[in-house]
C-alpha cells in the first residue's frame, strides 16, 4: 500500500499562473482533505470531501477549488496563484469507525514568485 | 482563543529523558484526540488517538486526556534522538464532524 500520494513534490509558479495539485489514496477511504501548513500557523483546512461526490469549504478556501474525481482522487486547483499561497500543501484521507483518524501524504512545496 | 493551544517550544532534552508534551482545548464537543509526529520536510504521521478521557499506551508513548480540565498530554519514555520531530495534537467532535482541529505543534529535539 502506498497510502496517500501527492504530485508534484515541488513547484514554483509565477503570480497569476494556475496549477493543479494531485492527491490519490489506496486505502479505500471515504473522506479526503486538503491542508496548507505555514510557519507559526499550523495546519489549516482548505477544503474537504466527506464522501465521493461532495466537497465543502474549510477554514481557508479563498483562491482554491477542488474536485473529487472518484473515491481515490482529490485534486486542488489554484486558478490564479498569489505569493500568499506559497506554502506546503498536504492531502489526507480518513475512514469511519469512530475516530476518523486522518492519514497524510508527503506534501507539495509550492512557491509563488 | 484558538480551539487547540499548544506550546510551540522548542523543547530540548537529553537522550533517555521522559518527555511531556501538552495541549489545551476549548471545544467541549471534542471526543477524539490525536497525536501526530512530523519529521522535518515530511507529512504528519499518526502516532495514536484516544476517545474521551483516560490513558492509552503504545510502546514508549502514552496519551492522556483529562476532559474536566480540557488537557491533552503525550508522554515519551526513554526518549531517543529518532524522536526529534514536531508533535501535533488534534481534537474532533463525535458524529459526522469529519474535521480535525490541530494545535500548531511542539518542536522536540532529543540530544544524544
Amino acid at each position: 500500500n502506498a497510502g496517500v500520494t501527492q504530485t508534484p513534490k515541488f513547484q514554483v509558479l509565477k503570480t497569476g499562473q494556475s496549477m493543479t495539485l494531485q492527491c490519490a489514496q489506496d486505502m479505500n477511504h471515504n473522506s479526503m482533505y486538503w491542508y496548507r501548513q505555514d510557519p507559526g500557523m499550523g495546519l489549516r483546512l482548505i477544503y474537504y470531501s466527506a464522501s465521493e461526490g461532495t466537497t465543502d469549504k474549510g477554514e481557508v478556501p479563498n483562491g482554491y477549488n477542488v474536485s473529487r474525481l472518484n473515491k481515490r482522487e482529490f485534486s486542488l486547483r489554484l486558478e490564479s496563484a498569489a505569493p500568499s499561497q506559497t506554502s506546503v500543501y498536504f492531502c489526507a484521507s480518513s475512514d469511519g469507525g469512530g475516530a476518523y483518524e486522518q492519514y497524510f501524504g508527503p506534501g507539495t512545496r509550492l512557491t509563488v514568485t | 482563543q484558538k480551539e487547540v493551544e499548544q506550546d510551540p517550544g522548542p523543547l530540548s532534552v537529553p537522550e533517555g529523558a521522559i518527555v511531556s508534551l501538552n495541549c489545551t482545548y476549548s471545544n467541549s464537543a471534542f471526543q477524539y484526540f490525536m497525536w501526530y509526529r512530523q519529521y522535518s520536510r515530511k507529512g504528519p504521521e499518526l502516532l495514536m488517538y484516544t476517545y474521551s478521557s483516560g490513558n492509552k499506551e503504545d510502546g514508549r508513548f502514552t496519551a492522556q486526556v483529562d476532559k474536566s480540565s480540557k488537557y491533552i498530554s503525550l508522554f515519551i519514555r526513554d526518549s531517543q534522538p529518532s524522536d526529534s520531530a514536531t508533535y501535533l495534537c488534534a481534537g474532533r467532535g463525535r458524529g459526522s464532524n469529519y474535521k480535525l482541529t490541530f494545535g500548531k505543534g511542539t518542536l522536540l529535539t532529543v540530544n544524544p
